[in-house]
Order: structure tokens, then sequence, then C-alpha cells
């Protein structure tokens, strides 16, 4: 079946480390890949999003490559800041049989000042 | 312009009982979706829309669920003879077209409680 994995939360690093979250897919068809975030007391809101092999998708200076061949989409940053602290989700949104959206567990970031 | 608006925010109700959440998606998005999301898990596939029919409800769990938007804008989730197992963080998202590259806008959620 369709389905997200991302890596267990939660991840603790200071401030100007360098982020990696893993996220895998299992998919029928050609999906699109996004990552969501989740602050702290607000709703979930679109990181990034890439819609087809070897796109990447960026944003606030996170980026995440879509690579068909290893069905990942794993999201990274540089340098993160206190106020990247959240949840992350990794979703992707069915081209077959319809355009339902499956989403990750979500992972939580703790950055330390 | 306003984002996605859910009501009530929350809601505490007996176990039995019948309960309605609303959801006021992005003026002109065509798409409006349910999930549901319980602690400390992503959200969970409900139902969604393409204008006022249901494209595709396989998610919703048993017959005690339905959604409805009958005129192509505001939806409403609508529980019978809730229980325990259904308290959980219910989101609304909608989004301008349909398709699988479509960007979906949440809402804040409404937080159910079933006693």
């Amino acid at each position: 079946g369709n389905s997200v994995t991302q890596m267990e939360g939660p991840v603790t690093l200071s401030e100007e480390a360098f982020l990696t979250i893993n996220c895998t897919y299992t998919a029928t068809g050609y999906p699109s890949l996004f990552w969501y975030v989740q602050y702290p007391g607000e709703g979930l809101q679109l990181l990034l999003k890439a819609t087809k092999a070897d796109d990447k998708g960026s944003n606030k200076g996170f980026e995440a490559t879509y690579r068909k061949e290893t069905t990942s989409f794993h999201l990274e940053k540089g340098s993160v800041q206190v106020s990247d602290s959240a949840v992350y989700f990794c979703a992707l949104t069915l081209n077959t049989g319809g355009f339902k959206t499956i989403f990750g567990a979500g992972t939580r970031l703790f950055v330390k000042a | 312009g306003a984002g996605v608006s859910q009501t009530p925010s929350n809601k505490v109700t007996e176990k039995g009982k019948y309960v309605e959440l609303r959801c006021d998606p992005i003026s002109g998005h065509t798409a409006l979706y349910w999930y549901r999301q319980s602690l400390g898990q992503g959200p969970e596939f409900l139902i969604y829309f393409q204008g006022t029919g249901a494209a595709d409800d396989s998610g919703l769990p048993n017959d005690r669920f339905f959604a409805v938007r009958p005129e192509g804008s505001v939806s409403t989730l609508k529980i019978q003879r809730t229980e325990r197992g259904d308290s959980a963080v219910y989101l609304c998202a909608s989004s301008f077209g349909l398709g699988s590259q479509e960007t979906q806008y949440f809402g804040p959620g409404t937080r159910l409680l079933v006693l």
C-alpha cells in the first residue's frame, strides 16, 4: 500500500547545526511530495514541495530533493535556528486512483540556543 | 485574505452523542479535505470533496462518520454515536484545485474529546 516513513524524533540540535530528517515513501504512480511544518501553537503549513523526480523544493533555507530511485525526500538545512523548532511532516499526494494525501508520523525538532 | 477556519475549536461530548464539526475553506478553493490527527501521529485522510461531491471518502472509518458540502463551500463533518476512540484533532484543508501538485491550506483544527 501507499505509505510514508520518516525518522522518529525528537531530534535535538544546537543552533547552527546541520539538519537532516529522513523520509521514504511507497506509492503507486508518481506522487507529489511535500514537507509540512507545524510550529508551536500554529496549524500545519506547507514548507516545500516537489512534483516530479529530481525536482528540488526549497524554502526558508530548507531543501529536499525528490529521489525516485531511492523513493526518498529527505529534508535538510545547513544551519538551524531556534525558530525552526517545530514538528515536521513528510507527505505524498497520489496521482493514480485519486488524489489522496498520506502523511508520515511527524518528527519533532528542538533547537537549543 | 482569510485562511481556513474551523468551528468549534474545542468540543467535549459524551459517549453516544452526535457532533458536527464545521469547516470554512478559503474563498475560491474548489477542493476541501478532512483529516483526523491523533496525538503523536500525522494527519490521517478521511475524505475530500471537489465542489459539492465527495470525490473520495475511503478514509472514513465507519458509517458513523459522514461529511457534506452542499453548496461547494462550507463543509460539515458529522459523527453519530460518538465513541471514546473518536477523540482526536479533526483538521480541514482546502486547495485551489484538485491534483497531486496542489498545496493544501490547513485550518487550526477542532479538538474533539469524547468522555
